[in-house]
């Protein structure tokens, strides 16, 4: 079965410095791998995929299937990027079902 | 374009009752997904649905089922609730996988 890991709950970073999400997965066939996000009241939306290899908002993410990790990170951390952060896991092509990992909440400090 | 909604945000139930949850998705989106999120356990898949076939279940009960109608809007029911039903059920649609999938504001149950 696959399996998500998120080891940090929290996170705190100062504004400006760099920001890394550590998100592992466990699952033995070909991934696909997403990090969604969620601002304060607001809905769960998609930050990225791996799939597109596109930074949006500053994020990249790079999947590296020999340590079946796919880290979040940013160079420059923003006021505006504190928000709960999910990695989440899709398997075989017409699974259409998301494995979340528990979310690393990150607070960007001014 | 209208993105996903669920209706209704807010639900107060009592044990034993019933409940049906609806979800609307983004139009031309044939694929929707249901999830429960609590503190303890988490975002969880619940099912998935596509041309009104169910195609994926996650790990829950009997009590909890869905459909979906020709217009790919999605109904969940949760039978016979428990206080451990009380959360918030996200219903997320989607037209390929590769584009990701969009979230609705969910519906928060709560079970007195």
């Amino acid at each position: 079965a696959q399996r998500v890991t998120q080891p940090e709950k929290l996170l705190s970073v100062f504004k400006g410095a760099p920001v890394e999400l550590k998100c592992n997965y466990s699952y033995s066939g070909s991934p696909e791998l997403f990090w969604y996000v969620q601002y304060s009241r607001q809905r769960l939306q998609l930050l990225l995929r791996h799939i597109s290899r596109e930074s949006i908002k500053g994020f990249t993410a790079d999947l590296n299937k020999g340590e079946t990790s796919f880290h979040l990170k940013k160079p420059f951390a923003q006021e505006e990027d504190s928000a709960m952060y999910y990695c989440a896991l899709a398997t075989n092509f017409g699974n259409e079902k998301l494995t979340f990992g528990t979310g690393t909440r990150l607070t960007i400090i001014p | 374009k209208a993105g996903v909604t669920q209706t209704p945000r807010y639900l107060i139930k009592t044990r034993g009752q019933q409940v049906t949850l609806s979800c609307s998705p983004i139009s031309g989106h044939r694929s929707v997904s249901w999830y429960q999120q609590t503190p303890g356990q988490g975002l969880q898949f619940l099912f998935e649905y596509f041309s009104e076939t169910q195609r994926n279940k996650g790990n829950f009960p009997g009590r909890f089922s869905g459909r979906q109608f020709s217009n790919s809007r999605s109904e969940m029911n949760v039978s016979t609730l428990e206080l451990g039903d009380s959360a918030l059920y996200l219903c997320a649609s989607s037209y390929q996988r590769e584009g990701g999938y969009t979230f609705g504001s969910g519906t928060r149950l709560t079970v007195v």
